[in-house]
């Protein structure tokens, strides 16, 4: 497909444990964006990307959140000992590059924390 | 990136004009105003910016007021798949743009 593509579209893990979200920008954008969504919420934002660097990792809650692109496309969002406060939905949205324009979004990954 | 007020919720009789207002009292003149709508369970969606002039697209239109305190969303024949939040965004021109959103407002369409 053409647009952004977020998997899984749910994970479902124990406090404690490891978990990788997966981020398929549309082809050819080179800006990358992570957002964390509560129930009733706007989306926070997490992370930037421009081609494989972290532009601005400001919006990251602690050092339990990592996000990488190495080569400029895909990227993976790492939450380390997840706890039951990050459960939400982890949306990826990518641009074509800077200056004016629109971010498209994906469905976003629901992460449950139990 | 200036800040924007939106109500936290409005309703709307299907077929009927929906206005979604907006402020942004401090937005300065390089600052674009731009509209996103999530529909329940999906991501944003792209609806349109604008800059100073009023503009239209096949989804809405946008209004600005000459000062650009303020906008309105304007969605002419609201249908009940237009229930979704709607967020108002500004943001400058150029450089790293990071959509900031706020808690939209909440639009409901019904029969």
């Amino acid at each position: 497909g053409a647009g952004v593509s977020q998997t899984p579209s749910n994970k479902v893990t124990e406090k404690g444990k490891y978990v990788e979200l997966r981020c398929d920008p549309i082809s050819g954008h080179t800006a990358l964006y992570w957002y964390r969504q509560s129930l009733g919420q706007g989306p926070e934002f997490l992370i930037y990307f421009q081609g494989t660097g972290a532009a601005d990792d400001s919006g990251l809650p602690n050092d339990r959140f990592f996000a990488v692109r190495p080569e400029g496309s895909v990227s993976t969002l790492k939450i380390q000992r997840t706890e039951r406060g990050d459960s939400a939905v982890y949306l990826c949205a990518s641009r074509r590059d800077r200056g004016v324009g629109e971010a498209f979004f994906g469905q976003g990954t629901r992460l449950t924390v139990v | 990136d200036a800040k924007t007020t939106q109500p936290p919720s409005m309703d709307c009789a299907e077929g009927r004009a929906a206005n979604l207002p907006c402020n942004h009292s401090t937005i300065s003149g390089n600052e674009y105003v731009y509209w996103y709508r999530q529909i329940h369970s999906q991501g944003p969606q792209y609806i349109i910016h604008g800059l100073k002039n009023n503009e239209t697209n096949e989804m809405a239109s946008l209004i600005i007021t000459e000062d650009r305190k303020s906008s309105t969303l304007i969605l002419p024949h609201a249908t009940l798949r237009d229930t979704a939040v709607y967020y108002c965004i500004v943001r400058v021109t150029g450089g790293s743009y990071i959509p900031t959103f706020g808690r939209g407002t909440s639009l409901i369409v019904h029969p």
